[in-house]
């Protein structure tokens, strides 16, 4: 059964300081990895994706996630945090066989950035 | 990428009544996803609705309660039927290109049913 953790519910970090959002996840075959950033009163917005390739990859608004096969991660990182990252943060993983393509979602993780 | 419009954006309702909400792309994609988010928590699958067959529903959910529609490659609906305050959620479409390609969702409908 496909799922994915995130086992943080809320991450604080001071403006300028690096962050990590973790996840990770237990797929059935290989995966393909998502992570999505949701602000108050909006849908979803597509950060960055893992498909295949390099582990490190780079996606929207500075932020940057690392595939770990090994360890089973996905953490989504960012060197320097801003008060506008204060959002909901979800990840998501599909896995490559399934011809329905729906994601599973991890339950989200409410990051707070302290000016 | 794509762009989704979903109406309405939010609702009151009475208990017992249904609502439909709208769900359309500026594009033809081949799937789209029906999700719920109770306040506080996760994305949870309702159903896929992929154009020209039934849609496929999730372990909990039921045809009877979300009943979907989805008349061509760009449109879809959702009705809530018989509704209840437990229904109170957000309620989120999606759509996918491919496996390999990110989902795009719409910005999401508040219902609360009172």
């Amino acid at each position: 059964a496909q799922s994915v953790a995130q086992p943080e519910d809320q991450v604080n970090v001071a403006e300028g300081n690096p962050l990590t959002v973790k996840c990770t996840y237990s797929v059935s075959g290989n995966p393909y990895l998502f992570w999505y950033v949701q602000y108050p009163n909006r849908g979803l917005q597509f950060l960055l994706k893992y498909i295949t390739g390099d582990n490190l990859v780079k996606g929207s608004y500075g932020f940057e996630a690392e595939f770990n096969k090994s360890q089973t991660s996905f953490h989504l990182k960012k060197p320097s945090a801003l008060v506008s990252d204060s959002a909901l943060y979800f990840c998501a993983v599909r896995d490559r066989g399934s011809t329905l393509g729906r994601l599973y979602f991890g339950r989200g993780t409410q990051l707070t950035v302290w000016p | 990428s794509a762009v989704i419009s979903q109406k309405p954006s939010r609702d009151i309702c009475q208990r017992g009544t249904s609502l439909t909400i709208q769900c359309q792309v500026d594009s033809q994609v081949t799937m789209m996803f029906w999700y719920r988010q109770q306040p506080g928590q996760s994305l949870t699958l309702i159903a896929t609705a992929n154009q020209g067959s039934e849609a496929t529903y999730e372990s909990g959910f039921v045809i009877d309660k979300f009943p979907i529609s989805r008349p061509n490659l760009t449109f879809s609906t959702l009705t809530v039927s018989n509704m209840s305050p437990e229904d109170s959620s957000i309620y989120l479409c999606s759509v996918g290109q491919g496996p390999n390609t990110e989902a795009f969702f719409g910005q999401g409908t508040r219902l609360t049913v009172v």
